[in-house]
């Protein structure tokens, strides 16, 4: 079946800029996208890209997409105590109907260091 | 501003209790979802329904049950709760493929 994966952990310093990757397997995938937990918090939509476009940028967020690979990044550039967080990737696609239920990934931690 | 709200932040059960778990969205959203997050396992769908009445299992549904009287309101079930419910429960909503919007989550403690 579809899945989604990414690393679980990432840690960098203040200041310096964070990447997260994400791998998925939906070749139908329409979008994607990234959300951010909080400590004790739900899931907050942070970005998505619609699949025919390659990147996406949002102020220090930077989306990218390679389509072939099936490979997606954010970057997070200057990098604040405040960014840290576990980021989902999650992807939905035409495979399982017009509800397009999203498929996740399980979260990769970001740890950001003074 | 749209809004899921979980009714609970806490919860504390005994074993064997029947355990409800109430979700409301305002945002008139057919789709409604549950997930349990737990470390390391990241989310898990328990059920999710597309319309009133109308209920699909998810990948984990053993043990739980359902409830969409209404459109904007969908309740988790845990028939007998067991220590090993002890998660994190969270309810989503969306319209179409737009990504979902989530609740702030109920942890429950099964004891």
């Amino acid at each position: 079946g579809e899945d989604v994966e990414q690393s679980l952990f990432l840690s960098v310093r203040e200041g310096d800029s964070s990447v997260i990757n994400c791998t998925y397997t939906d070749s139908s995938s329409t979008y994607l996208y990234w959300y951010k937990q909080e400590p004790g918090a739900g899931l907050q939509l942070l970005t998505y890209i619609f699949s025919n476009m390659d990147m996406k940028q949002d102020q220090r967020l930077t989306v990218l997409l390679n389509k072939k690979d099936k490979h997606l990044s954010l970057r997070i550039a200057d990098t604040q105590t405040g960014d840290s967080a576990i980021y989902f990737c999650a992807e939905s696609g035409l495979g399982r109907g017009s509800q397009g239920n999203l498929i996740f990934g399980k979260g990769t931690k970001l740890s950001v260091k003074p | 501003d749209v809004k899921v709200t979980q009714s609970s932040r806490y919860l504390v059960k005994r074993t064997g209790e029947k355990v409800f778990l109430e979700c409301v969205q305002d945002m008139d959203h057919e789709n409604m979802f549950w997930y349990r997050q737990d470390p390391g396992l990241g989310l898990r769908l328990i059920y999710f329904s597309y319309d009133v009445k109308m209920k699909e299992k998810g990948d984990i549904p053993e043990g739980y049950s359902v409830s969409r009287e209404k459109k904007e309101r969908f309740s988790l079930i845990l028939e007998s709760a067991s220590t090993n419910q002890t998660s994190m429960y969270l309810c989503a909503s969306s319209l179409t493929a737009y990504g979902y919007t989530f609740g702030s989550g109920t942890r429950l403690t099964v004891v």
